[in-house]
């Protein structure tokens, strides 16, 4: 039973235009939600967070937006840059637990 | 400082063989993770520990072991070798607790270690 949905493999954008990654869940318990960027033969590396009690987080070019209603969160990439090609993952942590569950992962692709 | 260590980067294996994943954390983390990534499956928890001595299973515990005997290292063990584990593995840690706002760090990730079963 997969509890974060990544439902778009992959997704190609034009550079300058905006990046929008979905990700869903079905476990209302999640508390803390992440995205982590992962490029070919190199780990994951953290891109940017956000606490359930918030419904938004930016940081430069990226913002996380937190539907808790909707069991929904998706990272918007404004503007897109080709160093911005990777697979993205959506993570979730389940309050009072240390387990970090993640989505099956976005391949975007930021065209030139 | 080097962060996340994982030992070795890459290993080919026969059914039925044993070997050890080591990954080592200079970051005095107190949790640490066994991630495998696949094709389509993302990224899925093996076992986990929080502190030294201590583990716990995740999302795919079968035909593995860990061993957490000094905090600043987890050890993957494969003791029979399946081709369905065929995988690269990531190694995370974390520190303690929960995290104070949004924007925070939570997982720190090793390169991989890429390890194919014939």
């Amino acid at each position: 039973d997969q509890q974060v949905k990544q439902n778009s493999p992959s997704l190609s954008v034009q550079e300058g235009r905006i990046s929008i990654l979905n990700c869903d869940y079905t476990n209302s318990m999640f508390d803390y939600f992440l995205w982590y960027k992962k490029y070919p033969a190199e780990g994951p590396t953290f891109l940017i967070s956000i606490s359930s009690i918030k419904d938004k987080n930016e940081d430069g070019r990226f913002t996380v937006f937190l539907n808790k209603s909707a069991k929904h969160l998706s990272l918007h990439i404004v503007p897109s840059q080709p160093g911005d090609s990777a697979v993205y993952f959506c993570a979730a942590r389940s309050s009072g637990t240390y387990k970090y569950i993640f989505g099956t992962g976005t391949r975007l692709k930021v065209l030139a | 400082n080097a962060g996340v260590t994982q030992t070795p980067k890459f290993r080919v294996l026969k059914t039925g063989q044993s070997m050890t994943l080591l990954c080592a954390q200079d970051m005095n983390h107190e949790y640490m993770y066994w991630y495998r990534q696949d094709p389509g499956m993302g990224l899925r928890l093996i076992h986990y520990s929080v502190g030294e001595g201590t583990t716990a299973k995740g999302e795919v515990p079968d035909g593995y072991n860990v061993s957490r005997l000094k905090k600043q290292n987890f050890l993957l063990g494969l003791e029979s070798a399946a081709p369905s584990q065929t995988s690269v593995y990531f190694c995370a840690s974390s520190y303690k607790g929960i995290p104070l706002g949004s924007g925070a760090n939570v997982l720190t990730f090793g390169a991989g270690s890429r390890l194919t079963v014939l």
